[in-house]
């Protein structure tokens, strides 16, 4: 199975600021990594496809980069509605793995 | 709208079964592959299993920790995914999610979720 490995698990951010988090994969999965948003009693929310491709109504501060093993999400100015937790998954191959989350914290 | 809706969560005991089910709206849920993830309390997300497409041979695949018990049908005609846990463990205490399985190999969308709680 392949592990999938997000750093940090937590952090603390203040609205306005860049975020960057990671995500690294134990194999090679190409650019079969996507990421999603889960805010406290929901579901989880698909943000970013394919690595770096962004969900139809996703706002453009969200991007996405990397391909192999190691990925990257950053937020490029942190709103209000941004602090929830963030989930990589790998799609590369069954069965499909997601990474432990980080989450987003008020500063 | 695309909609996915699970019910059918709910109280049982150690080596119990229950059947979720999740009814889907506003897609062509036919052709689609119908995976179930589940996030216990406080924790992350954990794919179960997944049923493809009849055109596809409604092949299924599960998770390690859930293979021998729990079993993922769909009945196409109700546009409707159904999970049946057999054997229940307390480690399965989680809320219960259906997706659908896209193209660009996303799960898109989610249900809302089914609370499942094993115990005595």
């Amino acid at each position: 199975d392949i592990q999938m490995t997000q750093s940090p698990s937590s952090l603390s951010a203040s609205v306005g600021d860049r975020v960057t988090f990671t995500c690294r994969a134990s194999h090679t999965i190409n650019s079969y990594l996507n990421w999603y948003q889960q805010k406290p009693g929901k579901a989880p929310k698909l943000l970013i496809y394919a690595a770096s491709s962004l969900q139809s109504g996703v706002p453009s501060r969200f991007s996405g980069s990397g391909s192999g093993t190691d990925f990257t999400l950053t937020i490029s100015s942190l709103q209000p509605e941004d602090f929830a937790t963030y989930y990589c998954q790998q799609s590369y191959s069954a069965p499909l793995t997601f990474g432990g989350g980080t989450r987003v914290e008020i500063k | 709208e695309v909609q996915l809706v699970e019910s059918g969560g709910g109280l049982v005991q150690p080596g119990g079964s229950l059947k979720l089910s999740c009814a889907a709206s506003g897609f062509t849920f036919s052709g689609s592959a119908m995976h179930w993830v589940r996030q216990a309390s406080g924790k992350g997300l954990e794919w179960v299993g997944r049923i493809r497409s009849k055109a596809n041979s409604y092949a299924t695949v599960y998770a390690a920790s859930v293979t021998g018990r729990f079993t993922i049908s769909r009945d196409d005609s109700k546009n409707t995914a159904y999970l049946l846990m057999d054997s229940l463990k307390i480690e399965d205490t989680a809320v219960y999610y259906c997706t659908r399985y896209q193209l660009e190999r996303t799960f898109d969308p989610w249900g809302q979720g089914t609370l499942v709680t094993v115990s005595s």
